[in-house]
């Protein structure tokens, strides 16, 4: 089956340490994207890479990271940079202007980190 | 820089019944393309409908159903029959044509009450 998977569904950080977030599609898409969200509300960009090698911050960058070295995984770090990641991290792709889905993003399931 | 409101934080509606979530949202572009979420406990993001702008037609998608209104920039879901299992948060959603980024109101919960 194609899809996103993130990995881990929880995570817990002590406040000073980096984390990573993976995100792995086998979707063949181009374009992936991170997002947080917090409770009540909606869901806010972080970063987001349209091609391998290439991404862009975007709304909310600010203590985050990504990479891009392969197509299919997007993985992020949380830095202690963040000053407050306790959130719902949402990993998402986006197929090419070929493909049928092109106006689907297709989301994982998402990963809970918690800062203790 | 595009703007997507949900005035709805909650809304409630007895089983089978027909309720209708709003959204608006502004842009200054013509082509676009229009989107309901739908975020069950699971926390899956599930894509229920869309809209493309240029079309004058309501998208449908069995008991799910909008209200496109392009000049009013207004994109209401109905939902119809309502279900226990369309109990969840709702998420209105915008991407420009030619962009690669969703835009996201802030979401509505809906309850579904037996």
């Amino acid at each position: 089956d194609g899809g996103i998977t993130q990995s881990p569904k929880y995570l817990f950080r002590k406040e000073g340490q980096n984390v990573t977030l993976s995100c792995e599609q086998n979707l063949n898409h181009d374009a992936m994207y991170w997002y947080r969200q917090d409770p009540g509300q909606g869901l806010r960009l972080i970063y987001y890479s349209q091609i391998v090698n290439d991404f862009q911050k975007g709304d909310i960058a600010e203590g985050y990271s990504v990479s891009r070295e392969k197509k299919e995984s997007f993985p992020l770090t949380v830095t202690s940079a963040q000053k407050n990641p306790t959130a719902f991290y949402l990993c998402a792709s986006i197929g090419t202007r070929a493909d049928i889905s092109y106006n689907e993003q297709f989301f994982g399931p998402g990963t809970r980190l918690t800062v203790l | 820089a595009q703007t997507v409101t949900q005035s709805q934080p909650e809304m409630s509606v007895q089983e089978a019944e027909t309720v209708t979530l709003s959204c608006t949202y502004d842009t200054s572009e013509s082509d676009y393309y229009l989107f309901w979420y739908k975020q069950p406990p699971s926390r899956q993001m599930i894509l229920v409908i869309r809209q493309e702008a240029y079309k004058q037609q309501n998208a449908t998608e069995n008991r799910f159903s909008v209200n496109f209104q392009k000049a009013a920039k207004s994109f209401s879901l109905k939902i119809s029959d309502s279900q226990l299992g369309d109990a969840a948060m709702y998420f209105c959603a915008y991407r420009s044509e030619g962009a690669q980024k969703l835009v996201f109101g802030q979401g509505t919960r809906l309850t579904i009450n037996p």
